[in-house]
C-alpha cells in the first residue's frame, strides 16, 4: 500500500512572501503520479500541480513549482508570492501509473496567508 | 471540459431515512467513478470505486449495505447512505476519471450531509 505523509498540519506566510509545503510518501512502484490539490474553503477540490515520477525535470505552474526527489521520495510544494487567495487547504496525493487507480491523499497542510 | 456535477450540496435529514447522492459526468464518459469522505480538517478517504456495469469495489472498514453504490450508466453514479445517523454526518465527494483529460480525476463539489 502506498502511504502519502505531509508533516506540517498548519503553515503561514506573510503576502507576498514564499513558503514551502511538505510531502513524503512511500511506495515500491517506479510508475506513478505526484499532486498537490488545494481545498479552499469551498471545499472544491482544486489542481495546483502535478508531476510524472518518470520526468526528472521539475513541474512548475506560474507561482507554484515542485522541488521532486524520487530517491528520497519527497515532494514540496513551493509558492512563490503568496496571495490571500491561496489561503486554503492543500493535500498532497500519490496515484499509481494507469487507469482505474486511486488517489492515496495525504492528511493536509492548512495555510493560511497574512496580509 | 470535464465537468463533474454532484448533487444536491447540501442536505439536512432525520435520523433513520436514507438519503441518494448523484454523481455526473457532465461532459465525458466516466466507466470509472470513486467515492470519498472527508470529516471536518482531515483528509479524503476513499469508500468506494465505482465501476460502470459492475458492483463497487469497497474499501476495507466501510459498510457495503450502508452505503450503496449503483453506476448504471456512463455519465452517474449515486451513493445512497442508508437508514443515516448523526455519526453518518460527513462531507462525501465524488470523482470521475476522464479519458483523454490532462487531470486523471475530475472531482465534483462534494456535499454536505448533516443527519439530525
Amino acid at each position: 500500500a502506498q502511504t502519502v505523509t505531509q508533516s506540517q498540519p498548519e503553515m503561514s506566510v506573510q503576502e507576498a512572501e514564499t513558503v514551502t509545503l511538505s510531502c513524503t510518501y512511500d511506495t515500491s512502484e517506479n510508475n506513478y503520479y505526484l499532486f498537490w490539490y488545494k481545498q479552499p474553503p469551498s471545499r472544491q477540490m482544486i489542481l495546483v500541480i502535478r508531476q510524472e515520477a518518470y520526468k526528472q525535470q521539475n513541474a512548475t505552474e506560474n507561482r507554484f513549482s515542485v522541488n521532486f526527489q524520487k530517491a528520497a521520495k519527497s515532494f514540496s510544494l513551493k509558492i512563490s508570492d503568496s496571495q490571500l487567495g491561496d489561503t486554503a487547504m492543500y493535500f498532497c496525493a500519490f496515484m499509481k501509473h494507469g487507469t482505474g487507480n486511486q488517489f492515496y491523499f495525504g492528511t493536509g497542510t492548512s495555510l493560511t496567508v497574512i496580509p | 471540459g470535464a465537468v463533474v456535477s454532484q448533487h444536491p450540496s447540501w442536505v439536512i435529514c432525520k435520523s433513520g431515512t436514507s438519503v441518494k447522492i448523484e454523481c455526473r459526468s457532465l461532459d465525458f464518459q466516466a466507466t470509472t467513478m470513486f467515492w470519498y469522505r472527508q470529516f471536518p480538517k482531515q483528509s479524503l478517504m476513499l469508500m468506494a470505486t465505482s465501476n460502470e456495469g459492475s458492483k463497487a469495489t469497497y474499501e476495507q472498514g466501510v459498510e457495503k449495505d450502508k452505503f450503496l453504490i449503483n453506476h448504471a450508466s456512463l455519465t452517474l453514479s449515486t451513493l445512497t447512505v442508508t437508514s443515516a445517523h448523526p455519526e453518518d454526518s460527513s462531507f462525501y465527494i465524488c470523482s470521475a476519471e476522464a479519458p483523454y483529460s490532462n487531470q486523471p480525476q475530475h472531482f465534483g463539489d462534494g456535499t454536505r450531509l448533516s443527519i439530525l
